[in-house]
């Protein structure tokens, strides 16, 4: 098992600039997840599917991030325009019903300039 | 509403020492409980688990985790701490109840630092 895919791992960007981030779940897994992760505030939840369908999006800071979720092997997590201040490391992790836990990826790095 | 507590946000211990690091809950039914260690700059992989059952869970590198739920705690120890064994420790609870959907609740993390 290939385990959580994300890309890119590393993302340099200017300010402004439109920010793509993907992840590509365990196959077989039903619920799919989005955090950041920052010094300042922690590990956040922005978004998490399940089935595809987005169902708990409180966590996404504010119209300029998106997620989408076409289908069950590829999601993605767009922000535009960027900003200095979404600099993080953006996690997607997936999981099945039955275990409870997460598998993570191994991040996006993303810096804003 | 369901919240985590990890107790101290950096833990020193020396080579060879225990390695005790302590998570409380708050949950109105009985959770699912984890605990996640990740090293620089890597995801988050899990350590052990609580679903059911025993209540003494062991889990890999020679950590383990005991639920005491007239405590509402699920601490992690090591008995011999290793210089690998420095990293963050994330504790994260899950309810089991279909309005929580299977998210998962985290603490705010404790970082170890491993003294030679």
């Amino acid at each position: 098992d290939a385990g959580v895919i994300q890309s890119p791992r590393h993302e340099v960007t200017e300010m402004g600039q439109e920010v793509t981030l993907r992840c590509k779940p365990i196959s077989g897994h039903n619920s799919l997840f989005w955090y950041r992760q920052t010094m300042m505030r922690g590990l956040e939840l922005l978004i998490y599917f399940n089935n595809n369908v987005p169902i708990d999006d409180s966590g996404m800071p504010e119209d300029r991030f998106s997620a989408k979720m076409p289908n069950a092997s590829f999601s993605t997590l767009k922000i535009q325009p960027s900003e200095p201040r979404d600099s993080a490391v953006y996690f997607c992790a997936s999981t099945s019903e039955r275990g409870g836990e997460q598998f993570f990826g191994p991040g996006t790095r993303l810096t804003v300039l | 509403a369901q919240s985590v507590t990890q107790l101290g946000s950096h833990v020193s211990v020396s080579e060879g020492a225990l390695v005790l690091l302590r998570c409380n809950y708050s949950s109105s039914v009985p959770p699912y409980l984890f605990w996640y260690v990740q090293y620089p700059n890597q995801g988050l992989q899990l350590l052990l688990k609580y679903t059911t059952g025993a209540t003494l869970v062991k889990g890999i590198n020679g950590f383990e985790a005991e639920f005491k739920k007239s405590e509402t705690s699920f601490h992690l120890t090591k008995p011999s701490a290793h210089m690998s064994d420095a990293a963050e420790y994330f504790c994260a609870v899950r309810l089991m109840i279909k309005a929580a959907g299977n998210k998962l609740t985290f603490g705010g993390g404790t970082r170890v630092l491993v003294k030679p």
